[in-house]
This record gives C-alpha cells, structure tokens and sequence, in this order.
C-alpha cells in the first residue's frame, strides 16, 4: 500500500540555519502531498500542498517540489527562526482512496536561539 | 469562521469501560474523517463517512469500534470495553470534498483519550 518515510528527528540547528527534512512516498497513483505542522500544545495544521509533479508548494519561506522521479517531497527554508519548533509530517493523498491521508512518523524541529 | 471541534478534549477512562468522542465538522463540509495518533508517531487513519454514511471503515483496528453521522454533521466515534492499548490522541478533520482540487482536509484540535 501507499507509504510515506521521513527523517528521523529531532533535528536541532541553530537560529538562521538552513533546513531540510527529507521526504520519501510509495504510491500506486498519482498522490497529492502534504507537509503538515504541530506547533506545541497546538492542533494539526496543513503547512504547504504540491498535488502534481513538479509543483513547488510554499508558505512561510517553507518549500517543498514534487519530484515524481525520486518519489521525494523534501520540506526546505532558507533561514530558520526558533518559532519554527514544531513536529513536521510529511503526508500523502489520493482521490482515488477517497482523499484518507497517510502520514509519515513525524520529525522533530529543534531550532536553538 | 468555526473550525471543526472536538468534545472533550481530555478523557480519562478505565479499561473496560465505553467511551464516546464527539466531532463537529466545519459548516458544509460533506466530507469527515477520524484519524488516531499514537505518541510519537504519525496520524492514522480509522474511518471516512461522505455524508451519512461510512464510506470508508478499512481503518478501525477492531469491532470494539464503531463511527456515526446520523444527520451528515455531527460524528460520535464509540470504543467498547476500552483497553490500555486503545490510549491516543484521537482526530477529526472535514473536508468540502467533490469540488475539484478542493481536498484539504481541516483538523480538529483532538481528543486525548487516556485509559487507565
């Protein structure tokens, strides 16, 4: 079935840094993908959507591409600020299985100021 | 405007005992999944209802869980003889679904279900 793997946190960087959390999918079809965020003590919020190859989603100064030939939906910023601190999931959609979502584990973000 | 809410957002229980967690989705939205979100790990999917009905159950994990939408809004999800397993924060998320690229799915603040 349709899967998504992530990178394993928690991933601590320093106020300014440069991020990335990788992002890999399975999938049968022809997915959306999704980057969602949990602040603390906060509810589930969608962060940023590609729904086919090669769009570029953003929001924030957060990044992701759609890349149908590595399976990859890897999350990016320039320069991170400390209320970036968040669990970050990487997750997957399909009309076709009438939109369930599939989440990955989850990564961690520490950012130190 | 009102975003989906979930009642109550701590429940306590003993294993054995029945418990009810309520979703009230966003006005208008047809569409409403349950999802369950075990520590330290990713949300996963339990059930699916497009209006009234349960269109998709493939995620419940046993028959000690059970879904409704009687009048295609309000969701009660219902666990049975509860067990020590069965602790998670449980979300729910409606979506406008059948317009087209109109599949964003908006969450819930939970539930957190805690069996003791």
């Amino acid at each position: 079935g349709d899967s998504v793997t992530q990178m394993e946190g928690p991933v601590t960087l320093s106020e300014e840094a440069f991020l990335t959390i990788n992002c890999t999918y399975t999938a049968t079809g022809y997915p959306s993908l999704f980057w969602y965020v949990q602040y603390p003590g906060e509810g589930l919020q969608l962060l940023l959507k590609a729904t086919k190859a090669d769009d570029k989603g953003s929001n924030k100064g957060f990044e992701a591409t759609y890349r149908k030939e590595t399976t990859s939906f890897h999350l990016e910023k320039g320069s991170v600020q400390v209320s970036d601190s968040a669990v970050y999931f990487c997750a997957l959609s399909d009309e076709s299985r009438d939109d369930k979502i599939i989440f990955g584990k989850g990564t961690r973000l520490h950012i130190l100021p | 405007g009102a975003g989906v809410s979930q009642t109550p957002s701590n429940k306590v229980t003993e294993k054995g005992k029945y418990v009810e967690l309520r979703c009230d989705p966003i006005s208008g939205h047809t569409a409403l999944y349950w999802y369950r979100q075990s520590l330290g790990q990713g949300p996963e999917f339990l059930i699916y209802f497009q209006g009234t009905g349960a269109a998709d159950d493939s995620g419940l994990p046993n028959d000690r869980f059970f879904a409704v939408r009687p009048e295609g809004s309000v969701s009660t999800l219902k666990i049975q003889r509860t067990e020590r397993g069965d602790s998670a924060v449980y979300l729910c998320a409606s979506s406008p679904h059948g317009l087209a690229g109109a599949n964003e799915q908006y969450f819930g603040p939970g539930t957190r279900l805690t069996v003791t």
